[in-house]
């Protein structure tokens, strides 16, 4: 079965210290992965996406992750993280079907 | 531009009734998801469209779901006899083709069933 596993549901933070938040996906799932942001009552916003060549992918507001196929995982990170950056993040895999399947989230508090 | 826009935001239906939620994509974007966010459930797929292909209907959850898309644009889901399990948001997202296309998303439908 297809899956996308994040491990993390809640993850707090203090502001400036850095952050990873670890996804891992199943080998038939994927093709291509993303990195979604949903920030309160809103809708989801892409962050990156890996397709094919550099394992290392960067995104918006300072974020990157790193694909690696041997470990099928797809972690997000970022060096320093804001207050703003408090938000839902969702990490998604997909295939030429177009359809996205989706991790449970995980739940990113910063910290002043 | 404008972005893909929902309605409406918020709906609250009594067990039993037939809801209609509506979705209007970016215009030229020839694909289109639904997708059901829910606390027990997460993000799962419900449906997709592309262009004039037959729908990938294969994450509908029962046959009170259905949903359809006229001209290659605006979208209707559509729930029969509401249960309460059906409550969720209802997300929406286009994009230009499907695959590698980035998903732009909607900000929702909060569907409540009392």
């Amino acid at each position: 079965a297809q899956s996308v596993t994040q491990l993390d549901s809640q993850v707090p933070v203090f502001e400036e210290a850095p952050v990873e938040l670890r996804c891992n996906y199943s080998s038939s799932v994927s093709v291509y992965l993303f990195w979604y942001v949903q920030y309160p009552n809103q809708g989801l916003q892409l962050l990156l996406k890996y397709l094919s060549g550099s394992t290392l992918v960067k995104g918006i507001n300072g974020f990157e992750a790193e694909f690696n196929k041997s470990q099928t995982s797809f972690h997000l990170r970022k060096p320093s993280v804001h207050i703003s950056d408090t938000a839902e993040y969702f990490c998604a895999g997909g295939n030429q079907g177009g359809k996205l399947i989706f991790g449970q989230g995980t739940e990113l508090s910063v910290k002043p | 531009g404008a972005g893909v826009s929902q309605s409406p935001s918020n709906k609250v239906t009594e067990k039993g009734k037939d809801v209609e939620l509506r979705c209007d994509p970016i215009s030229g974007h020839t694909a289109l998801y639904w997708y059901r966010q829910s606390l027990g459930q997460g993000l799962e797929f419900l449906i997709y469209f592309q262009g004039n292909s037959a729908p990938d209907k294969s994450g509908l959850p029962s046959d009170r779901f259905s949903a359809e898309r006229t001209g290659g644009s605006v979208s209707t889901l559509t729930i029969q006899r509401t249960q309460q399990e059906d409550s969720a948001v209802y997300l929406c997202a286009s994009s230009l083709m499907d695959g590698i296309y980035e998903q732009y998303f909607g900000p929702g439908t909060r569907l409540t069933v009392t």
